[in-house]
């Protein structure tokens, strides 16, 4: 069973860069079938997908944080990691990455696994 | 970016009740469409994928229905394990969009 887990400071200060990484277990990370996704959680809110990036390195990015965000990939690691930079109080959240799945022509798992979220506060 | 709304924002119903909660979506996204159950502190988990087929290992007293732009999630048999808030999610086109979630309660 894959697992997923985020990685990084829970405290940042403003206009810094948070640093993130999603470290995964249980498959890898190198395989044309999976996207991995960092998606995040204001308080007490819903939900908002920050970006995708697949194994080869190919990214989509949310356009309302595109300016701030930079996703990557580590397959020797079998990590992917999020910067996001800039950081104002609002992006005090839930920071959650995600796999994805396709599984055939016309066929997605659409955020099938996550990690347990990791909260990040931005504040000096 | 396609807007997806959800009604109602919460609901309280009693155990064993059918409860029905619906997704709009501000425009078509074809069968693109998913539903999340989410626990307090805990990251949401995948019920469907496809507007209409179950994840893997999800219980069957969930279903989907829907496409275009009407969506509905169901759950058969309301438990008190099913006490959680509801998100919808299209996939059909980036960037990808949520739901603002429906509360569900246990009277």
């Amino acid at each position: 069973q894959v697992q997923l887990q985020e990685s990084g400071p829970g405290l940042v200060k403003p206009s810094q860069t948070l640093s993130l990484t999603c470290t995964v277990s249980g498959g890898s990370i190198s395989s044309a079938a999976y996207y991995w996704t960092w998606i995040r959680q204001h308080p007490g809110k819903g939900l908002e997908w920050i970006g995708y990036i697949s194994y080869s390195g190919s990214t989509y990015y949310n356009p309302s944080l595109k300016s701030q965000v930079t996703i990557s990939v580590d397959t020797s690691k079998n990590q992917f990691s999020l910067k996001l930079s800039s950081l104002t109080a609002a992006d005090t959240a839930v920071y959650y990455c995600a796999r994805s799945t396709l599984c055939g022509r016309d066929c997605y798992h659409p955020l099938d696994f996550w990690g347990q979220g990791t909260l990040v506060t931005v504040s000096s | 970016d396609i807007q997806m709304t959800q009604s109602p924002s919460s609901l309280s119903a009693s155990v064993g009740d059918r409860v029905t909660i619906a997704c709009r979506a501000s425009q078509g996204i074809r069968k693109y469409l998913g539903w999340f159950q989410q626990k307090p502190g805990k990251a949401p988990k995948s019920l469907i994928y496809a507007a209409s087929s179950l994840q893997s290992g999800v219980s069957s007293k969930f279903s989907g229905s829907g496409s275009g732009t009407d969506f509905t999630l169901t759950i058969s048999s309301l438990q008190p394990e099913d006490s959680a808030t509801y998100y919808c999610l299209q996939y059909n086109s980036y960037p990808w969009t949520f739901g603002q979630g429906t509360k569900v309660e246990i009277k």
